[in-house]
């Protein structure tokens, strides 16, 4: 079955920093882009980042850039999101996403988790 | 306020054609191709449609999805109450150094 599983939400004060990670399987990781989109609680949905098959490719929104780094590790599987000098308006359920292409550009979110929540908060 | 622009609701009742609008500009749905999301209440959203018109395996052929100059459309045909969802259209957009960006949402209601 093909699965992506987030971690490392939590509660976490403004300015500080938070890891989250993303365990897929059930599939090639290596053959697809994979994403973070985010959803604050009662909105909509809201691109994060996105990161090519190989690394070579990344972008940001710009609500984030300059904040968060995305980064993935192919032998592990596994996806990651470092988000840096959160602000209250990062509170949000992170969905890591299997991308449908290779590329992160112009891709469709394919497969998505079940999210992990992120709260900023003094 | 989000770069793609739906309607925040719609609804109809069983067995009935209804469809959700995407509106654009050039820099993004009217230069890339448009995908669909279906988030049933208290899960993940869903892969629908993607490349404008295309179903995922899986994916009823009820729902369609169309696509003509800097709008984009979903329709969903013989309504069913398992329908009722929020539904996002998204794409990526040039003019933002390559962001993707969503609607906002729309709501739809089976009566």
């Amino acid at each position: 079955e093909v699965q992506v599983v987030e971690s490392g939400g939590g509660l976490v004060q403004p300015g500080r920093s938070l890891r989250l990670s993303c365990a897929a399987s059930g599939f090639i990781f290596d053959d697809h882009a994979m994403h973070w989109v985010r959803q604050a609680p009662g909105k909509g949905l809201e691109w994060v980042s996105g990161i090519s098959w190989n690394s070579g490719g990344i972008g940001y929104a710009d609500s984030v850039k300059g904040r968060f780094a995305i980064s993935r590790d192919n032998a592990k599987n596994s996806l990651y999101l470092q988000m840096d000098s959160l602000r209250a308006e990062d509170t949000a359920l992170y969905y890591c996403i299997i991308g449908y292409s290779s590329g992160w550009y112009l891709d469709a979110f394919d497969i998505w988790g079940q999210g992990t929540m992120v709260t900023v908060s003094s | 306020q989000s770069v793609l622009t739906q309607p925040p609701s719609a609804s109809g009742t069983p067995g009935q054609r209804v469809s959700i609008s995407c509106s654009g500009s050039s820099s993004n749905i009217g230069n890339n191709t448009v995908n669909w999301y279906q988030q049933l209440p208290g899960t993940a959203p869903k892969l629908l449609i993607f490349s404008n018109n295309q179903r995922p395996s899986g994916v009823p052929d009820r729902f369609s999805g169309s696509k003509s100059g800097t709008s984009a459309s979903l329709a969903i045909s013989g309504l069913q109450s398992e329908d009722e969802a929020d539904y996002y259209c998204a794409t990526w957009d040039d003019s933002l150094n390559g962001q993707g960006v969503f609607g906002g949402g729309t709501k739809l209601t089976v009566l």
